[in-house]
């Protein structure tokens, strides 16, 4: 079945340094690609999405190419911020699987020290 | 627009109690979802919905049963509350299966 694996955490960086979150996934059809971020005590927002190979989703800074070759949909960021931390989500939906739901990974929590 | 709307945003039960948590929907989604997550579980589904009067089971059913009765609206209920359903409840929906989910703020349940 479909499948979405991110790296573990937690991942701990200083300011402006530079944030990458690897996620792969597998799929038996061709997934729309997502990174929700989760901020202490709230609810998970769509931070950015890819709908087919090659596209870039960005947002706020953040970016993550859809690379089918690599099945992978890693997140970047430049330079991150104090305000970055927070938990990330990546996640699939299979449009030609049938799947009538996302499937993420288990979370990446990022704090970023001033 | 307000998007999708959970009640209560915290509760306390005593064990064997019963609660119904509301979500509410106003983007005329199709889809709807129940999950539960935990410290270092990540996200897990409870039940969903693919449609005004469906119901499904996710991964964790299990002491737990929904209704979706009108499009808008998707009701959790727990009948008997036990201490190992203490955890934080989102409620999520979409529009098709090419869409992404829209995800209310929470609802925080502890069980005494």
């Amino acid at each position: 079945g479909d499948s979405v694996t991110q790296m573990e955490g937690p991942v701990t960086l200083s300011e402006e340094a530079f944030l990458t979150i690897n996620c792969t996934y597998t799929a038996t059809g061709y997934p729309s690609l997502f990174w929700y971020v989760q901020y202490p005590g709230e609810g998970l927002q769509l931070l950015l999405k890819a709908t087919k190979a090659d596209d870039k989703g960005s947002n706020k800074g953040f970016e993550a190419t859809y690379r089918k070759e690599t099945t992978s949909f890693h997140l970047e960021k430049g330079s991150v911020q104090v305000s970055d931390s927070a938990v990330y989500f990546c996640a699939l939906s299979d449009r030609r699987g049938g799947s009538e739901k996302l499937v993420f990974g288990k979370g990446t929590k990022l704090t970023v020290n001033p | 627009n307000a998007g999708v709307t959970q009640t209560p945003k915290f509760r306390v039960l005593k064990t064997g109690q019963s609660m119904t948590l509301l979500c509410a929907q106003d983007m005329n989604h199709e889809y709807m979802y129940w999950y539960r997550q935990d410290p270092g579980m990540g996200l897990r589904l409870i039940h969903y919905s693919v449609g005004e009067g469906t119901t499904a089971k996710g991964e964790v059913p299990d002491g737990y049963n929904v209704s979706r009765l009108k499009k808008q609206n998707f009701l959790l209920g727990l009948e008997s509350a036990a201490p190992s359903q203490t955890s934080v409840y989102f409620c999520a929906s979409r529009y098709d299966r090419m869409d992404g989910y829209t995800f209310g703020s929470g609802t925080r349940l502890t069980v005494v």
